[in-house]
């Protein structure tokens, strides 16, 4: 089985703070993805990364950064946490860049920022 | 407007109901995901599919290419199917509906 996890369930943090949320699969996965989910948009693709040390920017990028240093680990970063940001944080991977294939979630971190 | 409408945003029915979720979109697809999301967030994929219809237990997929709609069903529902259920398409990139939030009472 597929495993995504994510290293916090619930966090909450104060403005300003610099926010990391970290994302480990054991699958070896090519792909990995972060978004956030807030109520009545679905999901936002923030960003992905199809392999160490690459990223690209999704639908939202602003105000975040990511880091993917091993292929296993993929690292979203608020440098400094603001009120909007607020939400869920869904962690995905999935095995192929190319083509379309099952993408696998985390259980999600819920963050407030205060 | 959003790429992919899923219709109702909430629904609750008693236990027993055959349940409908609705899925439209907008763009040129591959692929055509339905995803379940219990309460604490997890999500768990359902169906993947591009034609037809597909069939896993109590729950039924189909999707209709040239209308560009797909819908779940859920025959005899149960309480344990409470959840958020997501649309998703494969485009150029992943796009996700809103999420239907179905509750089943007993």
């Amino acid at each position: 089985d597929v495993k995504v996890t994510q290293s916090s369930r619930y966090l909450v943090k104060r403005t300003g703070e610099k926010v990391f949320l970290e994302c480990v699969q054991d699958m070896d996965h090519e792909n990995m993805f972060w978004y956030r989910q807030d109520p009545g948009l679905g999901l936002r693709l923030i960003y992905f990364s199809y392999d160490v040390k690459m990223k690209e920017k999704g639908d939202i990028p602003e105000g975040y950064s990511v880091s993917r240093e091993k292929k296993e680990r993929f690292s979203l970063i608020l440098e400094s946490a603001s009120t909007n940001q607020t939400s869920m944080y869904l962690c995905a991977s999935s095995l192929f860049k190319t083509g379309d294939n099952e993408q696998f979630f985390g259980p999600g971190t819920r963050l407030t920022v205060l | 407007k959003n790429e992919v409408e899923q219709s109702p945003q909430n629904l609750t029915a008693q236990e027993g109901e055959f349940i409908t979720i609705n899925c439209s979109y907008s763009v040129g697809i591959s692929a055509l995901h339905w995803l379940q999301q219990h309460p604490g967030g997890g999500i768990v994929s359902l169906f993947m599919l591009s034609s037809g219809k597909k069939k896993h237990g109590r729950l039924i997929a189909t999707i209709n290419i040239q209308e560009k709609h797909s819908s779940l069903h859920i025959t005899a529902s149960h309480p344990r199917d409470s959840a958020v259920y997501i649309c998703a398409v494969r485009s150029d990139d992943m796009r996700f509906g809103a999420g239907t939030r179905l509750t089943v009472k007993p």
